[in-house]
């Protein structure tokens, strides 16, 4: 079964460290995406990338760093920079940029200790 | 400046009962889309519907239905005959098809939740 999976489900931030969440598809979609979701509020955009080994900024980005050096794999972490990491968290991918539908992964809860 | 706006917070109807989830947005582009993406208690955003601003045929699909209309920027969403497990989050969301949007980001309204109670 083809899909998008974010690991892990729950994530428990001290202060000061920095903690990576992980994405995987096996969509053999070209684009990927990070998204936050806070409480009673829609999606925002922190990193996208188009493309293996080259990414861009969303609306978000500070605090936060990606890579993309495989195809199905975009991980991001939350650096100590961003002061107020507790969030929702959801990965997504699509064919490529623009017109395609983007499709979710479970998400994964991030919780500062 | 692009935008989404779903003024309906929370909708609350018994089961059976038909309701519209309301959603207008706001863009500089000619060419655009718009979806609808439904998250339930588990967290996952699930799509529903894709729409390409040059088509502005209604859409069904079993006991949902979509109404897009460019004159009011809207594109509302009604549940026929809603069911207990139609309870969720809905997002309405916007892609600008423009040269502003080449990562595709999708610009995301604040969500309607509807309860369906027994």
């Amino acid at each position: 079964d083809g899909g998008i999976t974010q690991s892990p489900k729950y994530l428990f931030r001290k202060e000061g460290q920095n903690v990576t969440l992980s994405c995987e598809q096996n969509l053999n979609h070209d684009a990927m995406y990070w998204y936050r979701q806070d409480p009673g509020q829609g999606l925002r955009l922190i990193y996208y990338s188009q493309i293996v080994n080259d990414f861009q900024k969303g609306d978000i980005a500070e605090g936060y760093s990606v890579s993309r050096e495989k195809k199905e794999s975009f991980p991001l972490t939350v650096t100590s920079a961003q002061k107020n990491p507790t969030a929702f968290y959801l990965c997504a991918s699509s064919k490529r940029t623009q017109k395609e539908t983007q499709y979710f992964g479970p998400g994964t809860r991030l919780l500062v200790l | 400046a692009q935008k989404v706006t779903q003024a309906q917070t929370e909708i609350s109807v018994v089961e059976k009962e038909d309701v519209t989830l309301d959603c207008v947005y706001e863009t500089r582009d000619t060419t655009y889309y718009l979806f609808w993406y439904k998250q339930p208690p588990s967290g996952e955003l699930v799509f529903l519907i894709r729409r390409n601003s040059f088509d502005e045929q209604n859409e069904i699909s079993g006991r949902y239905s979509w109404n897009f209309q460019k004159s009011t920027s809207s594109f509302n969403f009604t549940i026929t005959a809603s069911q207990v497990v139609d309870s969720a989050v809905y997002f309405c969301a916007l892609s600008e098809a423009g040269i502003y949007n080449q990562g595709g980001k999708l610009i995301f309204g604040q969500g309607t939740e509807l309860s369906v109670k027994p």
